[in-house]
């Protein structure tokens, strides 16, 4: 089955430096998402980004499917920003995300 | 527009016992997934339905698991006689009908889980 690598495992940032994280995938897919998990443990959606790139506000992410990876940008970090931010694929043939084991992100002030 | 619901929230119970889990999609949204994060790791894709059918069970456990999505009402995920190892957030998700080719899929939208314990 497809194979979802996201780097880094772990980071740790101070209030207002930029950061990118990255998601690797081992097949081609249909799409790709990128989910912020909070403190409280909810499913943020991020972007809906099978190509291409896409920015809302202080995030940006651009996937670049040939390729088979995404990178997910955030710039000025706030420390609301903290949790673990999760990319997933769809598989091709059912639709189900495969996710990958999260990059945990801490924001200090 | 609601988004995804989920209840309970929380939920205890005993090894042994029943939990039903429940899961109300987005309002025209006929797509309904089950996924589960056990403690520190990702989610984990569980069952896909759309009304009265599953889709794809792969990641089903063999036994003491069951889901429906009826055609009325919300999705069931049902564990019988639960273990200490089933304790995990589990999560719904939904997406729209499915648009143009047979495998195009939609944005998947999630719900806020539920935090199921095994005491």
């Amino acid at each position: 089955g497809i194979q979802v690598e996201q780097s880094p495992p772990d980071l740790i940032l101070q209030e207002g430096a930029n950061s990118t994280l990255r998601c690797n995938f081992s097949d081609s897919v249909n799409n790709l998402q990128w989910f912020h998990q909070n403190p409280w443990g909810q499913l943020i959606n991020l972007f809906y980004i099978p190509s291409g790139t896409k920015q809302n506000g202080r995030l940006s992410a651009t996937t670049v499917a040939t390729e088979r990876y995404s990178l997910l940008y955030i710039s000025s970090s706030q420390t609301t920003d903290s949790g673990v931010y999760f990319c997933a694929v769809q598989d091709s043939n059912t639709g189900k995300l495969i996710f990958g084991q999260g990059t945990t992100l801490q924001v200090k002030p | 527009n609601a988004g995804v619901m989920q209840n309970p929230r929380h939920l205890v119970r005993r090894r042994g016992q029943e939990a039903r889990l429940r899961c109300s999609p987005m309002k025209g949204h006929s797509h309904v997934y089950w996924y589960r994060q056990l403690p520190e790791e990702g989610l984990k894709f569980m069952v896909y339905l759309q009304k009265e059918n599953i889709i794809d069970e792969s990641g089903m456990p063999k036994e003491r698991f069951s889901a429906e999505f009826p055609k009325e009402g919300p999705s069931i995920l049902r564990i019988q006689q639960v273990v200490r190892g089933d304790s995990a957030a589990y999560f719904c998700a939904s997406s729209p009908p499915l648009a143009g080719a047979w495998n195009y899929i939609d944005e998947q939208f999630f719900g806020p889980g539920t935090r199921l314990t095994v005491l």
